[in-house]
């Protein structure tokens, strides 16, 4: 199984700030078709998982464009611009490049 | 609107078995898988596998093979999810969610339903 490695595990961002977070895969999630299967995830509390970012760097309808993400067939990244307030949650990566799909651990960010 | 409307809390003692459902709307319902994701307190989120809604092809994970099974009602435009022989650390939010192709990710998801697992 493919194995999803998150860092930090937490973080405390400012207001008006950059954060970055990474998702680090055991292997390639480039599929033959040039896409890398990897997607972001926020979870609220409270809430269901939403998507953010898709195929590794394209932002999902409604997604301010404060997030951005980014990464080689191995290293990702998902960057928040500016930190809101709204932004807290844990955010999690998932490849789908093959049964079973995984989550990464989580990262959680605080304000 | 595109939605996944789930069914409420479960509370269920050791050895029983739960059905979850996920009545989808706002969308043709055949044209989507729908995956199975469970959050247990404190872990991350895991996949559990997908049921192709259209011709009822199922995949499992091997964690929960022989435990679990997904079903679907086309005329209802629902899918279940049963999971059997339940332990106290099947107690979780299990979330179904709509897998769109293009993505290769997961557009849309239900609200969860609370599966708690105690004697």
């Amino acid at each position: 199984d493919i194995v999803l490695t998150q860092s930090p595990l937490s973080l405390t961002a400012t207001p008006g700030e950059p954060a970055s977070i990474s998702c680090r895969s055991s292997q390639s999630l480039l599929h033959s078709n040039g896409y890398k299967y990897l997607s972001w995830y926020l979870l609220k509390p409270g809430q269901s998982p939403q998507l953010l970012i898709y195929l590794g760097s394209n932002r999902a309808s409604g997604v301010p464009d404060r997030f951005s993400g980014s990464g080689s067939g191995t290293d990702f990244t998902l960057k928040i611009s500016r930190v809101e307030a709204e932004d807290v949650g844990v955010y999690y990566c998932m490849h789908a490049l093959q049964n079973p799909f995984t989550f990464g651990g989580g990262t959680k960010v605080e304000i | 609107q595109v939605q996944l409307v789930q069914s409420g809390a479960e509370v269920k003692k050791p050895g029983a078995s739960v059905r979850v459902s996920c009545k989808a709307s706002g969308y043709t319902f055949t044209n989507y898988p729908i995956h199975w994701v469970r959050q247990a307190p404190g872990q991350t989120l895991e996949w559990m596998g997908w049921i192709n809604a259209g011709n009822g092809y199922t995949k499992y994970s091997q964690t929960f093979q022989g435990r679990v099974t997904f079903t679907r009602d086309t005329s209802t435009n629902t899918v279940y999810m049963e999971l059997r022989g339940l332990r106290s650390e099947d107690t979780a939010v299990y979330y179904c969610a709509r897998f769109f192709g293009d993505y290769e990710a997961m557009d849309v998801w239900g609200k969860g339903t609370t599966v708690s697992v105690s004697s």
